[in-house]
C-alpha cells in the first residue's frame, strides 16, 4: 500500500528557508510514471498547489511561488523534498505531499492527488 | 490561472438529506475536475476524479457530474460521518487550483 510521510522542522524563522522531505513507502518513486507533489493549507484556509517533480527531476511550480521554491528528488532514498526560501508568516501552513496520479484518455490528460501524506504544520515565527 | 468557485461556502443538513455542492471554473476544463473530502486535522481524501469517476472504496452515495465549466458533487443520503469540508480541484492546466471549500455540518 502506497504511503507518504512528511518530515521536517515545525518552526522556521522569518527570512530563513523551509525544508521538508516526503518519504514514499510501498512503491518506488523511480519505477512509477507519476509526478510527486506538494500542496499547502494555511490554518483555516483552502488548499494551494506548490509544485511537483518527476523521478527524472523534471519539475513544475506554481508561478506565485516559483522564485522561492525548489523541489528535488532522491531516488536512492525514495524521497522528494521541498525548499522554500525567504519565508514569512504568510507561509505558515500545513504542508502535504501527495502522488500526482495521471492517466490519458482519448488525448486528454487526467490528473489527481492520491494518496496524500498526513501533513506537517510549519509555523514561521521568530 | 483558472479560478474555481464553489457554492455554498457552508451548509447545514440532516442525516438522510440529499446535498449538492457546485463548482464553477473560470474557463472550460473539460472533465479534469476532482473532488476531495477533508475532516478536521486530516489530509484531504480523493472522492471523485475525472468529474464523475468514484474512487475505489468511496461509498456509492457520493457522485459527481459536469463538464466544461460547471460541476456538481452530490451526496444522495447524508450519513453522520459525511460532516467535513469538500474541495473541488482542476487539473486541466498548471497551476492546479482548488475551490475555496464547502463546509458541511450535519
Amino acid at each position: 500500500q502506497l504511503q507518504l510521510q512528511e518530515s521536517g522542522p515545525g518552526l522556521v524563522k522569518p527570512s530563513e528557508t523551509l525544508s521538508l522531505t516526503c518519504t514514499v513507502s510501498g512503491a518506488s518513486i523511480s519505477s512509477s510514471s507519476y509526478y510527486w507533489g506538494w500542496i499547502r493549507q494555511p490554518p483555516g484556509k483552502g488548499l494551494e498547489w506548490i509544485g511537483n517533480i518527476f523521478y527524472s527531476g523534471s519539475t513544475h511550480y506554481n508561478p506565485s511561488l516559483k522564485s522561492r521554491v525548489t523541489i528535488s528528488v532522491d531516488t536512492s532514498k525514495n524521497q522528494f523534498s521541498l525548499k522554500m526560501s525567504s519565508v514569512t508568516a504568510a507561509d505558515t501552513a500545513v504542508y502535504y505531499c501527495a502522488r500526482d496520479f495521471a492517466t490519458t484518455v482519448t488525448t486528454l490528460r487526467y490528473k489527481w492527488f492520491d494518496p496524500w501524506g498526513q501533513g506537517t504544520l510549519v509555523t514561521v515565527s521568530s | 490561472d483558472i479560478q474555481m468557485t464553489q457554492s455554498p461556502s457552508s451548509l447545514s443538513a440532516s442525516v438522510g438529506d440529499r446535498v449538492t455542492i457546485t463548482c464553477r471554473a473560470s474557463q472550460s476544463i473539460s472533465r479534469t475536475l476532482n473532488w476531495y473530502q477533508q475532516k478536521p486535522g486530516k489530509a484531504p481524501k480523493l472522492l471523485i476524479y475525472a468529474a464523475s469517476s468514484l474512487q475505489s472504496g468511496v461509498p456509492s452515495r457520493f457522485s459527481g457530474s459536469g463538464s466544461g465549466t460547471d460541476f456538481t458533487l452530490t451526496i444522495s443520503t447524508l450519513h453522520p460521518e459525511d460532516s467535513a469540508s469538500y474541495y473541488c480541484h482542476q487539473s486541466y492546466s498548471t497551476p492546479y487550483t482548488f475551490g475555496q471549500g464547502t463546509k458541511l455540518e450535519i
